[in-house]
């Protein structure tokens, strides 16, 4: 089975932060993706990359950062959390030219 | 733009009592339409790929058919353990594998 594993399920910061999100991916799949979710507004990607040390910005990149330094693994940076960073992450992956996203857990931030 | 539309934004069910949920979608060409389940404080989890219009899928009290502008999630006899969020995601041929996903269908099934 594909398994892909977030780092933290639950984060408490401080505003001004520096937080990372690591995500590790088993299946040697080309693409990942961080998305957040929150109530009402659904999934909004925020970063995807294609292929090791390659990033593309989502529809609300503002605020954040990614490196994909190797091919399983995919971390989303907030160089200084604010409290409109409180949200659920996700992080998925996919092989290379499918449609299907494999999630993991997720991971609740909360920054106070 | 890609856009997906899921309705009813909730839905709740008596266990047993059938229902549908819907997906309207508009895409230039679609490549794959995609069915998640996601339960509260998860990660979405993947359930079909549906690829042209007429095509059906089956996995357990759950089945999903397509046609040129929507699909549909049937749910047969459903239990309480159906309850969760259920999420539709269309891709499009030709362009960015990135799927547009639809905000998504809460369903309780009281027992």
């Amino acid at each position: 089975d594909v398994k892909v594993t977030q780092s933290s399920r639950y984060l408490v910061k401080r505003t001004g932060e520096k937080v990372f999100l690591e995500c590790v991916q088993d299946m040697d799949h080309e693409n990942m993706f961080w998305y957040r979710q929150d109530p009402g507004l659904g999934l909004r990607l925020i970063y995807f990359s294609y292929d090791v040390k390659m990033k593309e910005k989502g529809d609300i990149p503002e605020g954040y950062s990614v490196s994909r330094e190797k091919k399983e693994r995919f971390s989303l940076i907030l160089e200084s959390a604010s409290t409109n960073q409180t949200s659920m992450y996700l992080c998925a992956s996919s092989g290379a030219g499918t449609g299907e996203l494999f999630f993991g857990e997720g991971s609740r931030l909360t920054v106070l | 733009e890609d856009q997906v539309t899921q309705s009813p934004e909730a839905l709740r069910l008596q266990e047993g009592e059938s229902s549908s949920l819907n997906c309207s979608y508009t895409v230039s060409g679609l490549r794959g339409l995609f069915w998640y389940r996601q339960d509260p404080g998860k990660g979405p989890e993947f359930l079909f790929t549906l690829y042209s219009a007429g095509e059906e899928k089956e996995k357990e009290r759950l089945k999903a058919t397509l046609t040129k502008k929507e699909s549909f999630l049937h749910i047969t006899a459903p239990k309480p353990e159906d309850s969760a969020t259920y999420l539709c995601a269309v891709q499009a041929a030709g362009g960015s594998y990135i799927p547009t996903f639809g905000r998504g269908t809460s369903l309780i099934v009281h027992p």
